[in-house]
């Protein structure tokens, strides 16, 4: 079974502009999560999605969304990028046999975003 | 303060044990998780444990859990170079039923000298 894909793996913007990054789970699992991982302050969970839902949300500001669709694929969206969003974005996904569970998370290997 | 908390540094010579500890601060944690970066890399699941129970072992891997006390730890047994990494200690918050957001510790860089 494959795991985990996110794409692209590396990626340079400037301020201001937005970004679209991409994550496809494990085959079967329906739960995709995002996290966010800096030398400063580690890791730090972004927001989960559960059947083309948010179902939790970290302290992010709203410059960061994301989407879920209908075959489990996430999409997450950073707008007005700032210096400071530079980072590895790390997608985990999980079984989540219903809405109420989530089992283990297995992770990406992440898409590293530099903001100049 | 922090969730989960880890010591920064660990060095150890090739084939001695290694012991990782964390301490975490929500007793309602269900799941308590390891993982492990190699630099440029995601994050590998080692192993996890149920709050129920108070040790695992897993081949070369021991995890010992005291709930009374919030502390964690990760033994590594016959340690080799190719362990060297960054090893999280994870544990998994109870939103409404759902488990999907980890909380991390900032990691524990181990180091094996030949």
């Amino acid at each position: 079974k494959a795991g985990v894909t996110q794409t692209p793996r590396y990626l340079i913007k400037t301020r201001g502009q937005q970004v679209t990054l991409s994550c496809s789970p494990i085959s079967g699992h329906r739960s995709v999560s995002w996290y966010q991982q800096t030398p400063g302050q580690g890791l730090q969970f972004l927001f989960e999605y559960f059947s083309e839902t948010q179902r939790n949300k970290g302290n992010f500001p709203g410059r960061f969304s994301g989407r879920q669709f209908s075959n489990s694929r996430s999409e997450m969206n950073v707008s007005t990028l700032e210096l400071g969003d530079s980072a590895l974005y790390l997608c985990a996904s999980s079984l989540a046999r219903d809405s109420s569970s989530t089992d283990t998370q297995y992770f990406g290997p992440g898409t590293r975003l530099t903001v100049l | 303060g922090e969730d989960v908390e880890q010591s920064l540094f660990l060095s150890v010579r090739e084939g001695d044990s290694s012991v990782i500890n964390c301490t975490y601060t929500d007793s309602s944690s269900t799941y308590l998780y390891w993982y492990k970066q190699e630099p440029g890399a995601g994050l590998q699941l080692l192993t996890y444990i149920f709050s129920n129970m108070d040790m695992k072992q897993d081949q070369r891997l021991t995890v010992l859990l005291n709930k009374k006390d919030k502390h964690l730890s990760l033994r590594i047994a016959d340690t080799q170079t190719g362990d060297s990494a960054i090893y999280f200690c994870a544990e998994s918050k109870d939103y409404g039923g759902s488990q999907g957001n980890l909380i991390f510790g900032k990691g524990t860089k181990l180091s094996v000298k030949p």
